[in-house]
């Protein structure tokens, strides 16, 4: 059972550049989300999705787009790359759509580490 | 919305308790949650609390909850080396969908 698989782990762009980080679970979660992370400011929320075909915006969704297609996936996108977007991105899955408790809780992958230059 | 925040950095011996302090303002939180995050890795979930509970103790770790003051702790007793990590407490904004994290707490465990 890998979890929740994040790729690339590494990518360094070009300001301007696109470029799409892949998440995928194998869990059969419902929910779905991208965080970022950046020095002292925490883990912040950029999308996140209940359900194949359904999105929505966290706290930081300029400059990301993203879709879900199927369960298992949620790609983000960088359209056009900038310096801001320089970060640790984590893609996160929970079991159900509905509020997050005890048995309902947030499992990460392992991070992809993006540079623009 | 959810305001979480927690203290930068702590160090501590080994064999000592740690204490990590979370403040956050959402009052209508049910679930408060840790995660612990070791170096290059993502972050892994160490334990929650319910609203309706003021502590919580699962082996070396205890977790205080103040609902009137709104502030969540975490000890770690007899703490060593491999705990060093950094620690996220977290809360779900206004009930929601969205898990808000704080700024996360760095602990270092010195030999």
């Amino acid at each position: 059972n890998a979890g929740v698989t994040q790729t690339p782990k590494f990518q360094v762009l070009k300001t301007g550049q696109s470029m799409t980080l892949q998440c995928a679970q194998d869990m059969n979660h419902e929910y779905m989300s991208w965080y970022r992370q950046d020095p002292g400011m925490g883990l912040r929320l950029i999308h996140y999705s209940v359900g194949a075909g359904i999105t929505d915006q966290g706290e930081v969704p300029n400059g990301y787009n993203v879709s879900r297609s199927t369960t298992e996936d949620f790609p983000l996108r960088l359209l056009s790359a900038a310096p801001s977007q320089t970060s640790v991105y984590f893609c996160a899955s929970s079991r159900d759509r509905g509020r997050f408790s005890g048995a309902n809780v947030l499992t990460f992958g392992a991070g992809s580490r993006l540079t623009v230059l | 919305g959810e305001d979480v925040e927690q203290s930068l950095f702590l160090s501590v011996r080994e064999g000592d308790s740690s204490v990590i302090n979370c403040t956050y303002t959402d009052s209508s939180s049910t679930y408060l949650y840790w995660y612990k995050q070791e170096p290059g890795a993502g972050l892994q979930l160490l334990t929650y609390i319910f609203s309706n509970m003021d502590m919580k103790q699962d082996q070396r770790l205890t977790v205080l909850l103040n609902k009137k003051d709104k502030h969540l702790s975490l000890r770690i007793a007899d703490t060593q080396t491999g705990d060093s990590a950094i620690y996220f407490c977290a809360g779900p904004m206004d009930s929601s969908y969205k898990l808000i994290f704080g700024s996360g707490t760095r602990l270092l465990v010195r030999p």
